[in-house]
Order: structure tokens, then C-alpha cells, then sequence
């Protein structure tokens, strides 16, 4: 079975404050994501990542940067994190287009994150 | 761009109800759709996919078919239970490139005993 995994499901910071996101998936995925979920407004897609060390913008990448330093672990980096950052953050991967199942995008359970 | 909507809920249901959340799309050339579903306090799984017009997918007694005439691919299920209550989001991606799937807001089912 895919595992993604995340390095918290709760965290609490303060405006300001430098936080990581920590996303680390078992499968040798070469696709990753991070999304925000917010009620009334779904999903948006944040950052994605095709492979090490590339990074694409998504919807909504203002406030935000990524690494991608290894092909299993894709972190979200908020740089000053404010109040309006506290969210759910979910990762995703998928294996590349053209291969088998390639479409579907295996989730970590999220981190539910508060900014003070 | 790819969109999809999907019915705003919440939606509340008796169990054995027979239920139906509409998604539609809007996407350029031949999408592949789905629908996940996520269970309180947890990440999102698949639930099923459909990849080529006509097709239908189905999975622990919940169906959709992907018609491509009315760019629709409306979730059902013949009878809920309790254990059905969670958020189900309808998704597409097209299939070529390195598409991100593209996500409604989510509709909230709560079945009730």
C-alpha cells in the first residue's frame, strides 16, 4: 500500500513564525503536491513538484515556497506565517503520466495547522 | 481552465436513503474523473474513476458514469449507512502532461440512524 505520511496532524504557531511542512511518500512517486482545505472552498492546489527539485506554482502559492531535495520528501515552507495561513495542509503523490494508475493522487492525512 | 462543481451540502440523509451528489465539468479535450471521498479526520481517498466516456466506475456500492453529453458524473448510492457520512469531492484530470487534478469544494453527507 502508497503511504504518504506527514510530520505533524496538529501544529500551533505564531504569527511570524518560519514553518515547515514535512510530506514524505514510500512509493517512488515522481508527482507531489500540497493543498490547502478550507471550508466552503474545497481544495486549492498550493505548489506541485514533478520530480526533484523542480517546483511548479499552483493556484495559490503566494506565502509560500517548497523543497524537493529528495524524490520521497516534499516540504511546504510558509516563510512569515500569518493567521490567515491556519488551514488543513494535505500532500499528495502520484506516479508519473503514462504509467499504470498514474492518475490517482494518494493523500497523507493532513496537518491541521493554527497561526496566533 | 478545467473546473468542476458539485452540489453545495450539507447533505442530510436517513439511512437506506438513496443518494445522488451531481458533479459537473468543464475541460478541454477528454478528462479523466473521479470522485474521493475523505472520512473525518482523515486525508482523501480514491472512491472510484472513470477515464473514457460511457465508462462507469464503482466501488463499495457507490456508482457514476461519465457522460460526456451532459459533462456530468453524478455520484449514487441505492441505500446509505451511517458509515457513508463524509466529505466526497468530484476531480478531473486531463490526460496528458503533468496535469494536477482539479477538485469541486466538496459536498458534507451526514446519514443518520
Amino acid at each position: 500500500d502508497v503511504k504518504v505520511t506527514q510530520s505533524s496532524r496538529y501544529l500551533v504557531k505564531r504569527t511570524g513564525e518560519k514553518v515547515f511542512l514535512e510530506c514524505v511518500q514510500d512509493m517512488d512517486h515522481e508527482n507531489m503536491f500540497w493543498y490547502r482545505q478550507d471550508p466552503g472552498l474545497g481544495l486549492r492546489l498550493i505548489y506541485f513538484s514533478y520530480d526533484v527539485k523542480m517546483k511548479e506554482k499552483g493556484d495559490i502559492p503566494e506565502g509560500y515556497s517548497v523543497s524537493r531535495e529528495k524524490k520521497e520528501r516534499f516540504s511546504l515552507i510558509l516563510e512569515s506565517a500569518s493567521t490567515n495561513q491556519t488551514s488543513m495542509y494535505l500532500c499528495a503523490s502520484r506516479k508519473p503520466p503514462g504509467t499504470e494508475s498514474s492518475h490517482e493522487q494518494y493523500f497523507g492525512p493532513g496537518t491541521r495547522l493554527t497561526v496566533t | 481552465g478545467n473546473s468542476v462543481t458539485q452540489m453545495e451540502g450539507p447533505v442530510t440523509l436517513s439511512e437506506e436513503a438513496f443518494l445522488t451528489i451531481n458533479c459537473t465539468y468543464t475541460a478541454t479535450g477528454y478528462p479523466s474523473l473521479f470522485w474521493y471521498v475523505q472520512y473525518p479526520g482523515e486525508g482523501l481517498q480514491l472512491l472510484l474513476k472513470a477515464t473514457k466516456a460511457d465508462d462507469k466506475g464503482s466501488n463499495k456500492g457507490f456508482e457514476a458514469t461519465y457522460r460526456k453529453e451532459t459533462t456530468s458524473f453524478h455520484l449514487e448510492k441505492g441505500s446509505v449507512q451511517v458509515s457513508d457520512s463524509a466529505v466526497y469531492f468530484c476531480a478531473l484530470t486531463s490526460n496528458s502532461g503533468n496535469t494536477p487534478l482539479v477538485f469541486g469544494k466538496g459536498t458534507r453527507l451526514s446519514v443518520i440512524a
